[in-house]
């Protein structure tokens, strides 16, 4: 069955970057599109950017062009995500989901990045 | 970019009642629209994709229409289990969420 497994907790001080890793199994990795998608804290879902997993290509939402990278390893398997100079309102949980066609029928458990000094 | 309107942002209904939400996009998205369940501390579940397509295994108690920029979203049916979040998201231009609609048991 399809997984997404991603890494754990995170507690990061303003300035500094955050990398969350989304590990993808039961499906051919490269078949498919990787969005992140990100909720703070009793808050609403805010798409954050989507990659292709089979040649790397591109798209993040308009507000965090320039602080948002993602990435994937083909090797493993595994895509990343990560966030530079953070602020305290990216505190927020951070999924990762397979992109269906536009749908996201799989999702990772998420991971918690808390930014506080 | 596209803005999702979905509305209410919050309803209380009895075991059994219909329920309806509706999402307005800002702009033409045809079908390009799903809905997904959200349960506190869990990660979303689609149920509906392409505004009217359910997904496998989701109860048809579940259902959903529209096109263009009006679509609608019902629980013919409310369950005790139905409690949570649910959200529109469209796909027609990058992605975008609604705001969502918190469901709770009058």
């Amino acid at each position: 069955q399809v997984q997404l497994v991603q890494s754990g907790a995170e507690v990061k001080k303003p300035g500094a970057s955050v990398k969350v890793s989304c590990k993808a199994s039961g499906y051919t990795f490269t078949s498919y599109g990787i969005s992140w998608v990100r909720q703070a804290p009793g808050q609403g879902l805010e798409w954050m950017g989507w990659i292709s997993a089979y040649n790397g290509n591109t798209n993040y939402a308009q507000k965090l062009q320039g602080r948002v990278t993602m990435t994937t390893d083909t090797s493993t398997s595994t895509a990343y995500m990560e966030l530079r100079s953070l602020r305290s309102d990216d505190t927020a949980v951070y999924y990762c989901a397979r992109d269906s066609g536009g749908s996201y029928s799989s999702w990772g458990q998420g991971t918690l990045v808390t930014v506080s000094s | 970019d596209i803005q999702m309107t979905q509305s209410p942002s919050s309803l209380s209904a009895s075991v059994g009642d219909r329920v309806t939400i509706t999402c307005q996009a800002s702009q033409d998205i045809s079908n390009y629209l799903n809905w997904y369940q959200q349960k506190p501390g869990k990660a979303p579940k689609l149920l509906i994709y392409d505004a009217s397509n359910l997904e496998t295994g989701v109860p048809s108690r579940f259902s959903g229409s529209g096109s263009g920029t009006d679509f609608t979203f019902t629980i013919s049916s409310l369950q005790p289990e139905d409690i949570a979040t649910y959200y529109c998201q469209q796909y027609d231009n990058l992605f975008t969420f609604g705001g969502g609609t918190k469901v709770e048991i009058k």
